[in-house]
């Protein structure tokens, strides 16, 4: 199956300091990545759609200055967490859609474990 | 407001025991319903559910759909301790949007 991989898969880091998060989709062309948080004990949250050569799409509430989305090519997105703070902190997964057989399955990477301290 | 809903939140068997977890949803322009497996990583892709009716089975886990009444069900058989993890259900909103519900909290234990 497809893979997706995320680097880095823990970082910490001081408040005030900005953090970049890469996505890339290893042997396959994503035209369409998603970056999504989760808290602990709670589920997926969709933070953002981010489109090869175009503006990321944002959720209600999520702050599109300090979440930073680039995807500048078709295997790779990054999301930049700005000025992070202590409330950062979370698990950020991406995924990226590849067809499969018959349908558009998202595949997920590993998730990278932010904590800001 | 769209919405996946699942129940219970946490449950805890003892091996060997079957499980029913629920999911029900509302959600517009509704494209496909996934299960989701997640142990301490991302989450690991278990059935998509396009059609009312039509179970999809793996092994000892199964699921079905019921468009009419907006909810799946996913069954797991004769648990085993390495089907300890939380299972998401998702739901697909027009192009590729996942939905996901909370999650049910799945314990099996010796």
């Amino acid at each position: 199956g497809a893979v997706v991989s995320q680097h880095p898969s823990r970082v910490i880091c001081k408040s005030g300091t900005s953090v970049k998060i890469e996505c890339r989709s290893l042997d396959f062309q994503a035209t369409t990545m998603f970056w999504y948080r989760q808290f602990p004990k709670q589920s997926l949250m969709l933070m953002a759609t981010s489109n090869e050569g175009s503006k990321a799409t944002y959720e209600q509430g999520v702050e599109k200055d300090k979440f930073l989305i680039n995807h500048a090519s078709l295997t790779l997105s990054t999301l930049t967490v700005t000025s992070a703070h202590p409330e950062d902190s979370s698990f950020y997964i991406c995924s990226a859609t590849g067809f499969s057989g018959s349908y558009n399955e998202q595949f997920f990477g590993p998730g990278t474990r932010l904590t800001v301290l | 407001e769209d919405k996946v809903v699942q129940s219970p939140l946490s449950l805890v068997v003892h091996e060997g025991d079957t499980v029913t977890l629920n999911c029900s949803y509302e959600v517009t322009n509704f494209r496909s319903l996934l299960w989701y497996k997640q142990e301490k990583k991302a989450p690991t892709f278990l059935f998509m559910l396009t059609s009312s009716g039509i179970e999809k089975k793996s092994g000892r886990l199964s699921s079905i759909l019921d468009k009419k009444e907006l909810f799946s069900i996913l069954n797991i058989t004769a648990t085993q301790t390495g089907d300890s993890a939380v299972y998401l259900c998702a739901v697909t909103q027009g192009a590729q949007k996942l939905v996901f519900g909370q999650g049910t909290r799945l314990t099996i234990n010796p």
